[in-house]
């Protein structure tokens, strides 16, 4: 069986300081996962993925995530927030390696930047 | 170039109304998805078309009919909608066969029902 829970709904930070939103996943096969992310009223814009390559995944825009089998997690930081950084960010995992695999999104972390 | 194009942006309609919406990919994908997200949510899967066939349909109501007509093309035709189901609806393209499956959203279509 898979899940993700994505451990904060909101977090908020300060223009220039680091950000760090927070997945926790379980998966009954080698996973793939994902973040996504969506500004208010669009659609969603792949940050960068795992596939089973190197454990350190570096995005756009400044994003990386590390997967770290033993804590089962894949959370995402940026060294320094930006203010078009605000948004809604998804964690997904996808077990398998098809397009009839499960896909499972996270319920979302709202990210804030205060000026 | 990973653009996947949705039309219309908007669309408001009755409950007697038939209305389809449009999702278009050209980047040789041979899947294609259809999800719907309410506010304040993630999207939820309601159809997986792999190769033109569906493939996966999420006890999805039938007043949703999702149509493939070639691999950049699909389609969901709405009828006898409800007002709980003004959403987000969301397309998204992947690969598809047995590679490492990334999926490409499109720009959703907002749609109301009065």
């Amino acid at each position: 069986a898979q899940s993700v829970t994505q451990l904060d709904s909101h977090v908020s930070v300060s223009e220039g300081t680091p950000v760090l939103l927070r997945c926790n996943y379980s998966s009954s096969y080698s996973p793939s996962l994902f973040w996504y992310v969506q500004h208010p009223n669009k659609g969603l814009q792949l940050l960068l993925k795992y596939t089973s390559a190197a454990t350190l995944v570096k995005g756009i825009n400044g994003f990386e995530a590390e997967f770290k089998k033993s804590e089962t997690s894949f959370h995402l930081t940026k060294p320094s927030a930006h203010m078009s950084d605000a948004a809604e960010y998804f964690c997904v995992v996808r077990a398998g390696y098809s397009s009839a695999s499960k896909i499972i999104f996270g319920s979302g972390t709202r990210l804030s930047i205060r000026p | 170039d990973t653009e996947v194009t949705q039309t219309p942006k908007h669309l408001v309609m009755g409950m007697t109304n038939k209305k389809s919406l449009k999702c278009e990919q050209h980047m040789g994908h041979r899947a294609m998805y259809w999800y719907k997200q309410k506010a304040k949510k993630p999207p939820e899967l309601m159809f997986v078309y792999s190769y033109e066939k569906l493939s996966i349909n999420e006890s999805v109501p039938s007043r949703f009919s999702p149509e493939c007509p070639n691999s950049s093309l699909l389609n969901l035709h709405l009828h006898a909608l409800q007002p709980e189901d003004s959403a987000l609806y969301l397309c998204a393209s992947s690969q598809g066969g047995l590679a490492p499956d990334t999926q490409y959203f499109g720009p959703g279509t907002r749609l109301t029902v009065l």
